[in-house]
């Protein structure tokens, strides 16, 4: 079957460096993406990977791994504004997403 | 602002009640979805619009109908709702369903209460 797996919650200090983690297993793979909710509001995209590597935009950066089946979403300096949930979603061979269950960064000061 | 706009933001209904979810996307896209969002768990796409055609719909029960009449509108019917569909539903877009970077644009969704 399909399947992504993301921790529920994690807990950060306002200026640290947090890591968000996300395996996949899916029915091939066309790329992984990430979003971030913020409570009540709409998901919106954060980054796209679909080769090996390390994507940087900013404070954020996402890595995969295919071989591995495994992504991190990398967040740097964090601000308060950055407590919110982060999806994690593959897209299988059919262009399907397959979505994670969301991971709920706290951000404590 | 995504350019996805939904109505109504929240919804109490009980279970002999009939509703409508309205959504408007104001990107020019080609392709409009509709996502279940229950707490802790993932996304779950319900039905998917390309160029106004039903392209998915993943084992939705009945008492969803959704409704595309344009490229830019999408709605979904509700009625005989059962207190388990209480979720939040997103509707989303995006420009070239079936490519590989396909971003989606959300709207900010319809909290739903089923009494």
């Amino acid at each position: 079957g399909q399947n992504i797996d993301q921790p529920t919650e994690m807990t950060a200090t306002e200026g640290a460096i947090v890591q968000i983690n996300c395996t996949y297993q899916t029915s091939g793979f066309n790329g992984l993406f990430w979003y971030q909710q913020h409570a009540g509001e709409a998901p919106t995209f954060l980054s796209y990977n679909v080769l090996d590597g390390l994507e940087e935009k900013g404070r954020f950066s996402s890595f995969l791994s295919r071989s591995k089946g495994y992504s991190y979403l990398l967040l740097k300096e964090l601000q308060m504004k950055d407590s919110a949930s982060y999806l994690c979603a593959s897209m299988d061979s059919n262009y399907q997403l397959i979505w994670g269950a969301g991971t709920k960064l706290i951000i404590k000061p | 602002e995504t350019g996805v706009t939904q109505t109504p933001r929240h919804l109490v209904m009980g279970m002999t009640n009939k509703k409508s979810l309205k959504c408007e996307q104001h990107l020019g896209h080609n392709a409009m979805y509709w996502y279940k969002q229950s707490a802790k768990k993932p996304l779950e796409l319900m039905f998917v619009y390309n160029f106004k055609e039903q392209t998915e719909n993943n084992s939705v029960p009945s008492r969803f109908s959704p409704e595309c009449p344009n490229s830019s509108h999408l709605f979904l019917h509700l009625h005989t709702l059962q207190p388990e569909d209480s979720a939040l539903y997103l509707c989303a877009s995006s420009q070239d369903p079936g490519t590989g970077n396909e971003k989606l644009f959300f709207g900010s969704g319809t909290q739903l209460s089923v009494l």
